[in-house]
């Protein structure tokens, strides 16, 4: 039940294409999910989070989608470029301002090509 | 991440050996992690310290230690190294009184290979 389950392994996408990577989840407690960024040679980043109480965040190019009653949520990435190439994890925990342990998800590798 | 730095970055050691991972921090944060990530396992966590005198373990604590030396530096220890531990290592930090709730800021990562 504490699982953050996350697909496709691995996506590649066409320049200025649309990238989804979907997470689902058991733990109706989860109250926070954040997406990271991963580079190759570096440290996973913060890129967006969103909480149950909202649908849809959107920061730039990146959007989360939340489903609640389904338990899924999905980062899209509008107008994908190069640069967006990279490891992305989805993660997710309870209590919003006091908990410190966050359920990964295994990751997905997206590559953009040119 | 220059403000979470790790040591080493890459090590090769053999079996039985006992290694020291170690990780600091400027940022000035109480709360410190280390996570192992293998390819399509995602990050794992090991260890977590939410202050100097708070250690607990993490989901895959088997066959490591920790050392909280100061607010800044959290160290992580391998005992006896066995071939299943080869794997990449990051230690993170997180700031309990503000900023993005649970948002975690990642070291650049240690490299470990046991032979």
């Amino acid at each position: 039940q504490q699982q953050v389950k996350q697909s496709p392994q691995s996506l590649i996408v066409q320049k200025g294409g649309i990238s989804i990577i979907n997470c689902a989840y058991e733990n109706t407690a989860f109250d926070y999910f954040p997406w990271y960024q991963q580079f190759p040679g570096k440290g996973p980043a913060l890129l967006i989070a969103i909480r149950p109480d909202v649908s849809e965040k959107k920061e730039g190019r990146f959007t989360i989608s939340f489903n609640k009653s389904a338990k899924q949520f999905s980062l899209h990435i509008m107008d994908s470029q190069p640069g967006d190439s990279a490891t992305y994890f989805c993660a997710a925990t309870t209590g919003w301002d006091s908990n410190y342990q966050l359920i990964w998800g295994a990751g997905t590798k997206l590559i953009i090509k040119p | 991440d220059a403000d979470v730095t790790q040591t080493p970055r890459n090590r090769i050691t053999k079996t039985g050996k006992r290694i020291m991972l170690e990780c600091s921090q400027t940022k000035g944060h109480d709360r410190m992690y280390w996570y192992r990530q293998d390819p399509g396992l995602g990050l794992q966590l090991i260890y977590y310290s939410f202050d100097v005198k708070d250690i607990n373990k993490g989901e895959i604590s088997d066959g490591y230690s920790v050392s909280r030396q100061a607010q800044a530096k959290f160290s992580l220890s391998l005992e006896s190294a066995i071939p299943n531990q080869t794997a990449l290592y990051f230690c993170a930090t997180s700031d309990s009184r503000g900023g993005a709730p649970n948002e975690q800021f990642f070291g650049p990562g240690t490299r470990l290979t046991v032979l």
